[in-house]
């Protein structure tokens, strides 16, 4: 099956800086989506985004589906983004579920 | 409108019982997917429904079993339970099945099991 990978795995800044995470992906996919984990659980959609790039706030992402990877840009950070962050695709093969990458633990300190 | 809703939201459960989640999806969403979540394995694909009808299931044992209503709400299943099903089970809701262009996925808060 398609392989998700991330980076990097841990990622700990000082509030106000800037930051970028990737996920690498070994097949072609129809679905890309973003997700940041809250300590409670849940998992927020950040952004849906199997090509192209967007941006909400803070945060932004581009998926460049050719060379099969995606990058989250966090800027001015604030500790309310701490939290794990999770990259996850659906293959074009014959996988129809999300396959979640390992996640990057992001700690914004005050 | 609401979220995808999870109950219960914390359990325990002893070795060899057996546990019901419950997902209600957002309003207009026909597909419901599972999800297990744990420290060693990550997040894992369990199964999705679609239509009352199961389209996809990950490699998990026959003990996991799920399904779903003509309402689109859907409930899993674990029986026999084992120390390693300690896990969070998390529920996602969509419009149509996984696959299809621009559809996104929607999670709830998930349900925090812990097997004694």
């Amino acid at each position: 099956g398609i392989q998700v990978e991330q980076s990097p795995p841990d990622l700990i800044l000082q509030e106000g800086a800037n930051s970028t995470l990737r996920c690498n992906f070994s097949d072609s996919v129809n679905n890309l989506q973003w997700f940041h984990q809250n300590p409670w659980g849940q998992l927020i959609n950040l952004f849906y985004i199997p090509s192209g790039t967007k941006q909400n706030g803070r945060l932004s992402a581009t998926t460049v589906a050719t060379e099969r990877y995606s990058l989250l840009y966090i800027s001015s950070s604030q500790t309310t983004d701490s939290g794990v962050y999770f990259c996850a695709v659906i293959s074009s093969g014959s996988a129809r579920q999300l396959t979640f990458g390992s996640g990057t633990q992001l700690t914004v300190l005050p | 409108k609401a979220g995808v809703t999870q109950t219960p939201r914390y359990l325990i459960k002893t070795r060899g019982q057996q546990v019901t989640l419950s997902c209600s999806p957002i309003s207009g969403h026909r597909s419901v997917s599972w999800y297990q979540q744990t420290p060693g394995q990550g997040l894992q694909f369990l199964f999705e429904y679609f239509s009352e009808t199961q389209r996809n299931k990950g490699n998990f044992p026959g003990r996991f079993s799920g399904r779903q209503f003509s309402n689109s709400r859907s409930e899993m299943n674990v029986s026999t339970l084992e120390l390693g099903d300690s896990a969070l089970y998390l529920c996602a809701s969509s419009l149509a099945p996984g696959a299809r262009t621009g559809n996104t996925i929607y999670f709830g808060e998930g349900s925090w099991l812990t097997v004694v």
